[in-house]
This record gives structure tokens, sequence and C-alpha cells, in this order.
């Protein structure tokens, strides 16, 4: 399966701050997905990254939040906009490659905001 | 209703015993359906997909029941290494879109 990073991996971060996520993954794949972890919580999926194109939101996220690119088929950004400590939490994006029936985790980046 | 539900446990069961839990889904259109293991502080892996015939991979069965709309995950000759949260993830349609349960934690003993 593809090689998938998150930088970075942890931050720590003031309030009313904004912090960008990258994600690069080492192949082609179809598709991106970006989940927040709270925690001793389930995944909960923010958005799908859709490459050349605005990323589709889920319910309860929109984009002034979480600005999300998709420049290419091998990496997306999800920036983590005008932080409060309600936005603690595991940022992970997930890929699903070619021929791939199902999604694969990046490592997820942990934020703290203060 | 939450999509997707699981025992959160935790199942606390000696080395060498068998475990087994259940994950129920709330859409009966849903399509694909895996579970993934997570470790503490760790990504998600992806641990086996589960197929309408059942499948089994080493000491590891997944069944799936449409009629009762839930999935199971038996583990057998538990090992200490089996110890973790294992996450129900539900496809309701064809586009690797995924609801994940909150998982259900194990623990082995020695």
């Amino acid at each position: 399966s593809a090689v998938i990073s998150q930088k970075p991996s942890r931050d720590i971060c003031q309030r009313g701050t904004s912090l960008t996520i990258q994600c690069q993954v080492d192949s082609q794949v179809t598709m991106m997905f970006w989940y927040r972890q709270q925690p001793g919580q389930s995944l909960t999926l923010i958005a799908t990254a859709n490459q050349g194109s605005e990323a589709t939101y889920e319910s309860g996220f929109v984009i002034d939040k979480f600005p999300i690119s998709r420049p290419n088929l091998t990496f997306s950004t999800l920036t983590v906009s005008n932080m409060s400590p309600e936005d603690s939490s595991i940022y992970l994006c997930s890929v699903v490659g070619q021929y791939q029936e199902t999604q694969y985790f990046g490592p997820g980046t942990r934020l703290l905001v203060l | 209703r939450k999509e997707v539900e699981q025992d959160p446990g935790p199942f606390n069961v000696p080395e060498g015993a068998t475990v087994a839990f259940n994950c129920t889904y709330s859409n009966s259109a849903s399509q694909s359906f895996f579970w993934y293991r997570q470790d503490c502080r760790k990504e998600p892996k992806l641990l086996m997909s589960v197929y309408s015939s059942g499948n089994e991979d080493g000491r590891f069965t997944a069944q799936l029941n449409r009629a009762s709309q839930y999935i199971s995950l038996l583990i057998r000759d538990s090992k200490l290494s089996d110890s973790a949260t294992y996450l129900c993830a539900v496809g309701p349609t064809n586009d690797y879109k995924l609801s994940f349960g909150a998982g259900t934690t194990v623990t082995v003993r020695a």
C-alpha cells in the first residue's frame, strides 16, 4: 500500500491562529480524505479532498474553518483556521489508492490549542 | 441513532482465549464493511475486509449479517499483541466514504 506522511506530526498552538497540515503520498491515489479524532472518540470525516477543485465537506464542517487544497494526486493540505481549544484533536488524512478497495491512514497530526 | 455502533468494552481476556464482538449499522443499503485496528496513539490500520460470505485471516474471522445489520469479529487464540481498539467501518455508498464506530477495546492479559 501507499506510504503516507503528514507534517507536522504534532503542534501546540495559540487560540486564534491557524495551522496547515500537509499530507503527502508516495504514489498517485484516487481519493483523499481528512478526518478528526477527538480524545476518546472515533473518527469523524471532515471532507473529501478533490483534485483541482473545492473539497466536499461533511455536515458540520465548513470551508472557512477548514480550507483544504489538493493540487495533485499525491498531496493535500488541511488548514485549521482561527483555532480554539475545542479544535484540539488528532487530524488524519486517508487515501484510497488505485486498485484498492478501502482507505489507508496517515500517521496523524496531534494538535493542542491553548 | 448513530450510523455505526459498537460495544466499547473493554474486553479483558487471558492469552489463548477467544473473544468476539459485534458492530451494528443503521443504513441497510451499506455496500462495504471493514475492521480496522488502532493502537494507542497510532493511526487506524486495516485489519480485514468483511465479505458477505464471511472471511478468515489467520486467527481472525469476520462475518456480515445483512438481515440483522451487523458485522462481527472473532479473535481465536488471543495474543498479548492483539490488545488494541478495533474499529468497524461501514461504507454507505460506493464512493469509498466510511462511517466509523467508536471502537471496541480488547486487552489480552498474560
